[in-house]
């Protein structure tokens, strides 16, 4: 069984371009959530998505957006990209509807704003 | 405001002995803890998991303790394996949070000497 794909595993962006970063859930998973892990912090909180919506977001503000598609699939948006945007990004998916299981994550994408 | 706190940076054993990662929480709205193992350019990965109706929760080498009264749980590796060595996130859901939401502490750099 695959697991949870993310694409590109680097990229690197110039101060106020957009980032577009893709993630594929596990088959069966309906909920996927977006974690930003900049240097030195934990796992920051983002975006939670579940049956095409957004249904939780963090502290973070609107520039950061995105969306899930009819197959689960989501990209993560970042718009006017600042210097402290450089983090790792990661998706995780999980099951919905029975709270407390495991989410499961992908090998992230390592975002770079020069 | 850091709900889930990891206060040691790091931690160093020998390979055989047993290996204890330390994690404090704040708030009492969570009911689900879970242990993440994350290794470098790696999404995390999960390891064991609590919830709060249980004090411990046993798998091969790991053992999860919780003392809800205190606020804290702890992650017990024995023995310790040169290949345990990673960061170890510590993790909290609260039902009420919706999903999966995690929030996750600043991590525990483990490191397993021969």
């Amino acid at each position: 069984e695959a697991g949870v794909t993310q694409s590109p595993t680097h990229l690197i962006k110039t101060r106020g371009q957009q980032a577009t970063l893709r993630c594929s859930p596990i088959s069966g998973h309906t909920s996927v959530y977006w974690y930003q892990q900049a240097l030195g912090l934990g796992l920051q909180f983002l975006l939670w998505y579940d049956e095409g919506e957004e249904r939780n977001r963090g502290n973070f503000p609107p520039r950061f957006s995105g969306r899930q598609f009819p197959n689960y699939s989501s990209e993560l948006n970042v718009n006017a990209l600042e210097l402290e945007d450089s983090a790792l990004y990661l998706c995780a998916s999980s099951f919905t509807g029975t709270v407390n299981t495991e989410a499961f994550f992908g090998q992230g994408t390592r975002l770079t704003v020069v | 405001d850091q709900q889930v706190k990891q206060n040691s940076p790091s931690l160093s054993v020998q390979e055989g002995r047993i290996s204890i990662l330390n994690c404090d929480y704040t708030n009492s709205m969570f009911d689900y803890f879970l242990w993440y193992k994350k290794y470098p350019a790696e999404g995390p990965t999960f390891l064991i998991s609590i919830s709060s109706i249980k004090d411990k929760n046993e798998d091969g080498r790991f053992t999860v303790f919780l003392n809800k009264s205190a606020k804290h749980l702890s992650l017990h590796i024995v023995p310790s394996q040169p290949g345990d060595s990673a960061v170890y996130f510590c993790a909290a859901s609260a039902i009420t949070g919706g999903g999966n939401k995690l929030t996750f502490g600043t991590g525990t750099q483990l490191k397993v000497e021969l």
